[in-house]
């Protein structure tokens, strides 16, 4: 079975920063684009970044651009969200999900979600 | 960049009854790359229907998708009381693969 796991969340400051890890089991990792979905309190879902397989694209929507990095270690089947300069607004629940098999390409028309780790809470507060 | 809409925002009905959700593109959605999901509260979303009308693996065949370019329909042919839920559709052609707003389905 597909498995992935959250960890890193949790209660920051605004202006810091914070570092949230997805492990990964069940599916050959290096194959697939992986990605961070958000979910304000009492919100709807708003995708975040993509990352294709080899980690050669990247994609954020705009509100994160500059101040969120996504990545993966392949060799650790891990997946990961560096969030800088956190503001009141980034709070949320934050979902990794697997997309579709997307290695070298742009993952265009790849990038569903399924499916989604149990979400990590990331609190921006003072 | 595409803005999807989804109509109504809250169905009210009762369990048999047939639930029709509406998703509308800004603009034409390239190659039928639609989704739908579900999420029940205090748990994370699910899978339902990719490309359109694709059922993902597990997914009853109650559920069904269907429509092409701007317009997009999620049919729940008969609500089983587990279906009363908050469904999303989303796209995902090019970037930014941004989801609608919602439609809340509860018990008339």
């Amino acid at each position: 079975d597909v498995q992935l796991l959250e960890s890193g969340g949790g209660l920051v400051q605004p202006g810091g920063s914070l570092r949230l890890s997805c492990a990964a089991s069940g599916f050959t990792f290096s194959n697939y684009a992986m990605s961070w979905v958000r979910q304000a309190p009492g919100k709807g879902l708003e995708w975040v970044s993509t990352v294709s397989g080899n980690g050669g694209y990247t994609y954020y929507t705009d509100s994160v651009k500059g101040r969120f990095t996504i990545s993966r270690d392949n060799s650790k089947n891990t997946l990961y969200l560096q969030m800088n300069s956190l503001r009141a607004e980034d709070t949320a629940v934050y979902f990794c999900a697997k997309g579709g098999a997307c290695t070298t390409t742009t993952c265009y028309g790849r990038v569903w979600f399924d499916p989604w780790g149990q979400g990590a809470q990331v609190t921006v507060s003072s | 960049e595409i803005v999807l809409t989804q109509s109504p925002g809250t169905l009210s009905l009762s369990p048999g009854e047939r639930a029709t959700l509406s998703c509308r593109a800004s603009q034409s959605v390239s190659s039928s790359f639609v989704a739908w999901y579900q999420q029940k509260p205090g748990r994370a979303p699910r899978l339902l229907i990719y490309g359109v009308s694709s059922r993902a693996t597990g997914i009853p065949d109650r559920f069904s998708g269907s429509g092409s370019g701007t317009d997009f329909i999620l049919t729940i042919s008969r609500l089983e009381p587990e279906d009363f839920a908050v469904y999303y559709c989303q796209h995902y052609g090019t970037p930014p693969f941004s989801f609608g707003p919602g439609t809340k389905v509860d018990i008339k």
